[in-house]
């Protein structure tokens, strides 16, 4: 059953332009969410989290957003570089819970 | 400070055969992880463990086994490979300290298992 799904398996965007990747979950009582990027032939890397007591957070260029009655976050990358072509991964936990659930992933191609 | 470390990078297997893929962290996490990779899909848990002697499954265990003597290392045994079990493999860490922190996780490269 998976309760993190990201339903959009690839993006395509311009240079300079803005990155949206979607994911829902289905489990009410997920309250930490995080996004990870990874590259080929590479573990996944940290990239930005949000608690369920915030809508937003906003590191440089990322900015996650949190929509808990829709169970619905978003990853906003501005402006997009060739350096943020990877694999995006959400992920969710619950407070009382040590494990994280991961969506598929969304492959992000940045093109010059 | 070398992070989360997998040995092999790669390695093919036979039906039938047994290996241990090795993950050492050296940031004194407490939480280690094994998952599983296959393509088009997100990371699977496998095993994990909440300190040296204390291990759990996780959504996918059948087919491995896990041991933690110490902190730093937490081996993933594959007895028996089958075909099913191809696939990448990442060791994960945590310094979560409890409940009410969050639960950031880091990973190792990765090991690409193929079972012929």
């Amino acid at each position: 059953d998976q309760q993190v799904k990201q339903n959009s398996p690839s993006l395509s965007v311009q240079e300079g332009r803005i990155s949206i990747l979607n994911c829902d979950y289905t489990n009410s009582m997920f309250d930490y969410f995080l996004w990870y990027k990874k590259y080929p032939a590479e573990g996944p890397t940290f990239l930005i989290s949000i608690s369920s007591i915030k809508d937003k957070n906003e590191d440089g260029r990322f900015t996650v957003f949190l929509n808990k009655s829709a169970k619905h976050l978003s990853l906003h990358i501005v402006p997009s570089q060739p350096g943020d072509s990877a694999v995006y991964f959400c992920a969710a936990s619950a407070n009382n819970d040590y494990k994280l659930s991961f969506g598929a992933g969304t492959t992000v191609t940045v093109r010059a | 400070n070398a992070g989360v470390t997998q040995t092999p990078k790669f390695r093919i297997l036979k039906i039938g055969q047994s290996m241990t893929l090795q993950c050492t962290q050296d940031m004194n996490h407490n939480y280690m992880y094994w998952y599983r990779q296959d393509p088009g899909m997100g990371l699977k848990l496998i095993y994990y463990s909440v300190g040296a002697g204390i291990t759990d499954k996780g959504e996918v265990p059948n087919g491995y086994n896990v041991s933690r003597s110490t902190t730093e290392d937490f081996p993933l045994r594959l007895e028996l490979a089958a075909p099913s079990q191809t696939s990448v493999y990442f060791c994960a860490s945590s310094p979560r300290t409890g409940i009410g922190s969050y639960n950031e996780q880091f990973f190792g490269p990765g090991t690409r298992l193929t079972v012929l």
